[in-house]
């Protein structure tokens, strides 16, 4: 079965420092991967997606994730952090082509520091 | 176009009674699901419907039951509600299975007492 795991449940960084949360995954092929955002109280968001192609994606917000697959991860990245990026952050996987369920990560608690 | 409209926003029961979660889209979605986050478990498949007129099981499908009204709407129904069953829930809808993007609602807040 898939799994996916985020080995830091909280992360708390300075404005305007950069940010790396780390996603790792299991499974047997590649497969669709997601980042999400939960602000306080909110549903998710989709901050970006790797279907196929290009590993560097660039998400909303001035997110960005780089699929490795020799790493089995998909790592979410922002250059300059900002006191609205606190929130809690959910990394997603999916099977290709599937009608399987979204297997999602424990979640990582992210702070901004003035 | 409100997306994902989910109501209430928060209830309380007691252990046993029972209660209906709706869920509307208005994407013209064909799958929806629901979902519940409990603290350090990230979100956890209830039920899903990836078409109108069925639905299948998730992961964590005990003590609950859906029903897919028509393709807007999505509910799920705790018959005998249980203090395990504390939780937020969340619906959401997709245009066709997981792999496309997930939408989701505002989450219903349950507390069973």
């Amino acid at each position: 079965a898939q799994s996916v795991t985020q080995p830091d449940i909280h992360i708390t960084v300075s404005e305007g420092a950069s940010l790396e949360l780390r996603c790792n995954y299991s499974y047997g092929a590649t497969p669709y991967l997601f980042w999400y955002v939960q602000s306080p109280g909110q549903g998710l968001q989709l901050l970006l997606k790797y279907f196929s192609g290009d590993t560097l994606v660039q998400g909303i917000k001035g997110f960005e994730a780089e699929f490795k697959r020799s790493q089995s991860s998909f790592n979410l990245r922002k250059p300059s952090v900002h006191w609205s990026d606190a929130a809690e952050y959910f990394c997603a996987v999916a099977p290709i082509g599937s009608a399987r369920q979204l297997t999602f990560g424990s979640g990582t608690q992210l702070t901004v520091l003035p | 176009n409100a997306g994902v409209t989910q109501t209430p926003k928060f209830q309380v029961l007691k252990t046993g009674q029972s209660m209906t979660l709706q869920c509307a889209q208005d994407m013209n979605h064909n799958s929806m699901y629901w979902y519940r986050q409990d603290p350090g478990m990230g979100l956890r498949l209830i039920y899903y419907s990836a078409s109108e007129g069925t639905t299948d099981k998730g992961e964590v499908p005990n003590g609950y039951n859906v029903s897919r009204l028509n393709k807007r709407e999505f509910s799920l129904r705790l018959e005998s509600a249980a203090p395990s069953q504390t939780s937020v829930y969340f619906c959401a809808s997709s245009r066709t299975g997981p792999g496309e993007t997930q939408y989701f609602g505002p989450g219903t807040r349950l507390l069973v007492l």
